[in-house]
């Protein structure tokens, strides 16, 4: 299995922040890696696919950028509704794994 | 906007088998990949199973053979069956649509809300 490893596990920012989430492959997976956004009881939403590609209805403060082992994901102009937990997962392998998530709260 | 609602039985008895199911509205089975995913507390999310309209599966091997995915097309739902469950099992189980991009790019494009599950001894 490719082993996801995020970081931080959870950080504080105020809204207008520009935020920062790392996520680490224990191999290399190209550019095969997506992110999610959670909210408490709601279902994950997909914010980028292949690193650094937009999905559908998303808001362009969110970004991606990465390749191989090394992968960012962006936020620039934190608002409220973004207070949420996020996390990574790698397709290279179609044995799916997800990193353990970054929970984003307000300071 | 399709939409995915699973649906289960809440608590389940260790060593029994465990049953879920995923009704998808406002969009069509076919042509997609489909998938269930699980979070256990505290840990990462974990994929446990895919299912292609046509019937064609892929499992996580960590599963062994207790797991098994199938699709109803006649009643825009797919289902998962998980055998012999222990209290390791409890988690919150989601279904979601795989998407297929090109030769070798997936991504998860619409999730459900996720299904609490509790295994009791």
């Amino acid at each position: 299995d490719i082993q996801m490893t995020q970081s931080p596990s959870s950080l504080s920012a105020s809204v207008g922040d520009r935020v920062s989430i790392t996520c680490r492959a224990g191999q290399s997976i190209g550019r095969h890696l997506n992110w999610y956004q959670q909210k408490p009881g709601e279902a994950p939403q997909l914010l980028i696919y292949d690193a650094s590609n937009l999905g559908s209805g998303v808001p362009s403060r969110f970004s991606g950028s990465g390749y191989g082992t090394h992968f960012s994901l962006t936020i620039t102009g934190l608002q409220p509704e973004d207070f949420a937990t996020y996390f990574c997962q790698q397709s290279s392998s179609t044995l799916f794994t997800f990193g353990g998530g970054t929970k984003v709260e307000i300071k | 906007q399709v939409q995915l609602q699973e649906s289960g039985p809440g608590l389940v008895k260790a060593s029994e088998t465990l049953s879920l199911t995923c009704s998808v509205s406002g969009g069509t089975v076919a042509s997609y990949y489909w998938a269930w995913i699980r979070q256990a507390p505290g840990q990462a999310l974990e994929w446990i199973a895919n299912i292609f309209y046509t019937g064609t599966t892929s499992y996580n091997p960590s599963f062994q053979s207790r797991v098994t995915i199938s699709v109803d097309m006649s009643k825009s739902q797919f289902s998962l069956t998980l055998n012999s469950v222990t209290a390791t099992d409890t988690a919150v189980y989601y279904c979601a649509r795989l998407i297929r991009m090109g030769a070798d790019s997936y991504f998860f494009d619409h999730w459900g809300r996720g299904t609490p599950v509790t295994v009791s001894s």
